[in-house]
C-alpha cells in the first residue's frame, strides 16, 4: 500500500513554455501532498506544502507565480512550472501523506533548454 | 532552528561488514523521525518511523534505534543491493506534518 506516482517520469521544454507534473496518490486519499526539488548529490528541498481544497503553502524563496500548484481532488496534486528557463531544470518529487508518513512519487526530471 | 546532520557523508563496505549510520538531530518537540532509502533518479522509499526514544524497528537487513538526541541505522552483513543514499528526516511539533531532511549517507558495498 501507499503507492504514489508521477507523471511525466521525464519531460524536455524549450525555455519560456510551461510544464506540467502530476503527482497521484494510487491506492489512498491525501489531504495534504508535499513538492520538494531536489539538485544533484543534494538532499530533498521542500517547495510547498498541497492541501486538497486550498490553496498552498510555499516555503520562503519559492515564488508561488512561477510554480502553479493545484489539488483539486484527494489523489492528485498538479505542479505547473510556468515560464520555464534553464535554471528550473532539476529533479522534482512529489509526497502524499499517509498517517503521518510521506510516501514519495518516483520523482519528475526537468530539462528546460 | 530545527537540524537534521547525517553522519558520514559516504561510506563504503565490503559485502557482509556491518556498519552503522548516524543521524543527528535538534527540533522542538520531535513527532517523528524517518528513515528513507533513495536510489539514483528515482523518489525516496520509506523504511521506517521512529516516535520515541528508546523504540527499535527492524526490516530484513536493517535495524533503526532512536534516542533524544540522534538515530542509528544498523546495517547488518550488508548486501550490493543496499547501495543506496540514506535519507534521515525529522517532524517537528510545529511544523504541520513538514519533515526536514538531512543530506544522506551515500553508501556503497562492493562485493
Amino acid at each position: 500500500g501507499a503507492v504514489v506516482s508521477q507523471h511525466p517520469s521525464w519531460v524536455i521544454c524549450k525555455s519560456g513554455t510551461s510544464v506540467k507534473i502530476e503527482c497521484r496518490s494510487l491506492d489512498f486519499q491525501a489531504t495534504t501532498m508535499f513538492w520538494y526539488r531536489q539538485f544533484p548529490k543534494q538532499s530533498l528541498m521542500l517547495m510547498a506544502t498541497s492541501n486538497e481544497g486550498s490553496k498552498a503553502t510555499y516555503e520562503q524563496g519559492v515564488e508561488k507565480d512561477k510554480f502553479l500548484i493545484n489539488h483539486a481532488s484527494l489523489t492528485l496534486s498538479t505542479l505547473t512550472v510556468t515560464s520555464a528557463h534553464p535554471e528550473d531544470s532539476s529533479f522534482y518529487i512529489c509526497s502524499a501523506l499517509r498517517s503521518d508518513t510521506q510516501y514519495f512519487g518516483p520523482g519528475t526530471r526537468l530539462t528546460v533548454l | 532552528e530545527d537540524q537534521v546532520t547525517q553522519s558520514p557523508e559516504a561510506l563504503r563496505l565490503q559485502e557482509g561488514e556491518s556498519s552503522s549510520l548516524n543521524c543527528s538531530y535538534t527540533v522542538s518537540g520531535l513527532r517523528g523521525l524517518f528513515w528513507y532509502r533513495q536510489d539514483p533518479g528515482k523518489g525516496p522509499e520509506f523504511l521506517f518511523t521512529l516516535y520515541s526514544a528508546g523504540e527499535e524497528k527492524e526490516k530484513e537487513r536493517l535495524k533503526a534505534t532512536l534516542t533524544k538526541k540522534e538515530s542509528f541505522l544498523h546495517i547488518t552483513a550488508p548486501k550490493p543491493e543496499d547501495s543506496a543514499t540514506y535519507l534521515c528526516a525529522v517532524q517537528a511539533g510545529s511544523s504541520a506534518s513538514k519533515i526536514i531532511f538531512g543530506s544522506g549517507t551515500r553508501l556503497s558495498i562492493r562485493p
